[in-house]
């Protein structure tokens, strides 16, 4: 099982690019890391996926390393509607083994 | 286009009681997953459905059943609640391989007195 591990919480301002990482030590061969964001009271959504190196799309980018045992959410420029909690979750072929992390509270603050 | 769509949104049951929570998508997806979130956690899977008539078991199965009678629609069955199962579900689905982007429902609130 891919075991991910991410801080409790982060703080940031306005206007100011935030880095989240999550740690995958025993990420599998087959296995693509994705974020999702989630305010209170409703129902993850899909940020971004990657399996190596480097994505980007319109919201976020994802760093992965080479060994992949860790991966970095980059949010550009964060506004007071970021303020949520961010999981990253990895996984593929098993449902037994598709992992969320237990996520990290971003607070943007004005 | 509705998305994913729960019921109900709250329930509250005695112990020993059964109920069942019902999914729905409009995507035409083949894979399914029922999620359960613990106050302060992350989702960990219940079970998950490839495909109409396909399961297969997550992290935490135990004390669950799922039936996915067609492509649109899964559900997951609470036999005898136990205080332990108190928790929000969530219904997820993707349209390809387990793992790809997935949409959640809004959530279904249990309590278990």
């Amino acid at each position: 099982l891919a075991k991910t591990t991410q801080p409790i919480s982060m703080d940031s301002y306005e206007g100011q690019e935030v880095n989240i990482t999550c740690s995958h030590n025993n990420i599998a061969t087959n296995d693509y890391i994705t974020w999702y964001q989630q305010f209170p009271s409703q129902g993850p959504r899909f940020i971004i996926q990657g399996y190596k190196t480097k994505v980007t799309n319109e919201v976020a980018s994802l760093f992965i390393p080479a060994d992949r045992k860790s991966s970095t959410l980059s949010l550009p420029r964060v506004s007071l509607s970021d303020t949520a909690v961010y999981y990253c979750l990895v996984g593929s072929g098993s449902a037994r083994q598709l992992t969320f992390g237990s996520g990290t509270q971003l607070t943007v603050l004005p | 286009n509705a998305g994913v769509t729960q019921t109900p949104k709250f329930q509250v049951l005695k112990t020993g009681q059964s109920m069942t929570l019902q999914c729905a998508q409009d995507m035409n997806h083949n894979s399914m997953y029922w999620y359960r979130q613990d106050p302060g956690m992350g989702l960990r899977l219940i079970y998950y459905s490839a495909s109409e008539g396909t399961t297969d078991k997550g992290e935490v199965p135990n004390g669950y059943n799922v039936s996915r009678l067609n492509k649109r629609e899964f559900s997951l069955r609470l036999e005898s609640a136990a205080p332990s199962q108190t928790s929000v579900y969530f219904c997820a689905s993707s349209g390809g391989l387990i793992g790809d982007e997935q949409f959640f429902g809004p959530g279904t609130r249990l309590t278990v007195l």
